[in-house]
């Protein structure tokens, strides 16, 4: 069974802070992985999609990088602001089309 | 495409009513998910359809819940009776194999 971590759970940085957030997968024969965000109270928005022949997409200030063979990704958020707070999670689809999600990181960007 | 729609956006029910949380995925997609989402255990995956048939439910937490698919348009997630702990936040999301998944804007069950 997929099991997807995340890690740190929590971080709190200053704003114009360059950040990572990391996001682990116990089985690599992944189909792609998806990073999303969600604001409280509100539904899942869709930031990016790495396929899993890929090592990397971009998104203006966003950027995810994906290692399968290690059950890898990370999410680069880059001259952080206030906006960007919010939890972040990742999900790894299966080819099986199952999509499972790890736990989020709650972001907090100091003004 | 107005997005995946969910309704009701908020239910307040009493112990032991039944439930019935609906969806609407995007038109064209052929893949359907139902999560749940607490913040002990987060985004759990209960059941997920494809072209209207369940695939996998072994996410369901028990008999007392049930989803179907009637067609590829409308979805509905059942409780049957409810409890206190079914309280939380449930989600749809849709998709194509492989693609993007869209997400409801959730709805918030309390069960009281």
């Amino acid at each position: 069974k997929q099991e997807v971590t995340q890690i740190p759970a929590a971080l709190s940085v200053p704003e114009g802070e360059n950040l990572v957030l990391n996001c682990s997968f116990t089985d690599s024969a992944i189909y792609n992985l998806q990073w999303f965000r969600q604001d409280p109270g509100k539904g899942l928005t869709s930031l990016l999609l790495i396929q899993s022949s890929q090592r990397e997409q971009t998104s203006g200030r966003l950027n995810a990088s994906l290692d399968k063979s290690s059950g890898r990704s990370t999410l680069y958020i880059a001259a952080s602001q206030p906006g960007d707070s919010a939890t972040y999670l990742c999900a790894v689809l299966n080819a099986g089309n199952m999509l499972t999600f790890g736990g989020g990181t709650r972001l907090m960007v100091k003004p | 495409d107005a997005g995946v729609i969910q309704s009701p956006r908020h239910e307040v029910t009493e112990m032991g009513q039944e439930v019935t949380l609906r969806c609407k995925p995007i038109s064209g997609h052929d893949y359907l998910f139902w999560y749940r989402q607490t913040m002990m255990r987060g985004l759990e995956l209960l059941i997920y359809f494809n072209n209207n048939v369940p695939i996998d439910d072994s996410g369901m937490p028990e008999d007392r819940f049930s989803a179907k698919m009637p067609n590829a348009s409308f979805s509905t997630l059942k409780i049957q009776p409810s409890e206190p702990r079914d309280s939380a936040v449930y989600f749809c999301a849709s998709s194509l194999h492989g693609g993007w998944a869209f997400f409801g804007q959730g709805t918030r069950l309390t069960v009281v």
